[in-house]
């Protein structure tokens, strides 16, 4: 099985600041890669997929990258309705694993 | 607008059956394959099997034998069932829509989730 691991699985920051995720494939997964946002309550809900491509209606704050075994998510000026949950979520192989979520929090 | 609704039993004796059922509204029933997903804080997002319109299912290897997904594409529904649950089988339930490898595979649908317990 493909495992993935996302860093940190905590992060503290503040309104305006940049956050970066990551998250990291055990085997090479090529850019099947996707992100989600999750929060308390709430089923999740896509932000990016193929590593990089910015879901519809997603806000341009979100970026991703990344290849190969080793992929992160951006969030360029912190807003506060983006402290949640995120999930990575990889495709290359016959089934769908995902991270074990970061939870981003307000310092 | 596509909107997915679920609904089942949700607490469940150890050794019993696990049935929910999902529908889809608005959207294309065909030409996607509808997943099931569950939650839990030990072991987080869990994917555990697909269905695509004609009835092809695929299965998380770990929950194969205890598994079956099926479709109902008269009605947009489709449905899981798990057999004897444990403990381990405790947390939320979701449904989903999964699109094609070639718009990245990723679940951009998904029901409002059911808290399964199981306890004596």
């Amino acid at each position: 099985d493909i495992q993935m691991t996302q860093s940190p699985s905590t992060l503290s920051a503040s309104v305006g600041d940049r956050v970066t995720i990551t998250c990291r494939a055990n085997q090479t997964i090529g850019s099947w890669l996707a992100w989600y946002q999750q929060k308390p309550g709430k089923a999740p809900k896509l932000l990016m997929y193929k590593a990089s491509i910015l879901e519809s209606g997603v806000s341009s704050r979100f970026s991703g990258s990344g290849s190969g075994t080793e992929f992160t998510l951006t969030i360029s000026s912190l807003q506060p309705d983006d402290f949640a949950t995120y999930h990575c979520q990889q495709y290359n192989s016959p089934m769908y694993t995902f991270g074990q979520g970061t939870k981003l929090e307000i310092k | 607008q596509v909107q997915l609704q679920q609904w089942g039993a949700g607490l469940l004796k150890p050794s019993e059956t696990l049935s929910l059922t999902c529908a889809v509204y608005g959207g294309s029933f065909s030409g996607y394959y509808w997943s099931w997903i569950r939650q839990s804080a030990e072991k987080g997002l869990e994917w555990i099997g697909e269905i695509n319109h004609s009835g092809t299912t695929k299965y998380n290897p770990s929950l194969e034998s205890r598994v079956s997904v099926d479709v109902d594409p008269s009605k947009n529904q489709f449905s899981l069932k798990l057999t004897s649950v444990t403990a381990a089988d405790m947390g939320i339930y979701y449904c989903a829509r999964r699109r094609l490898r070639s718009r990245g595979a990723c679940f951009e649908y998904w029901g409002q989730g059911t808290v399964v317990t199981v306890s004596s």
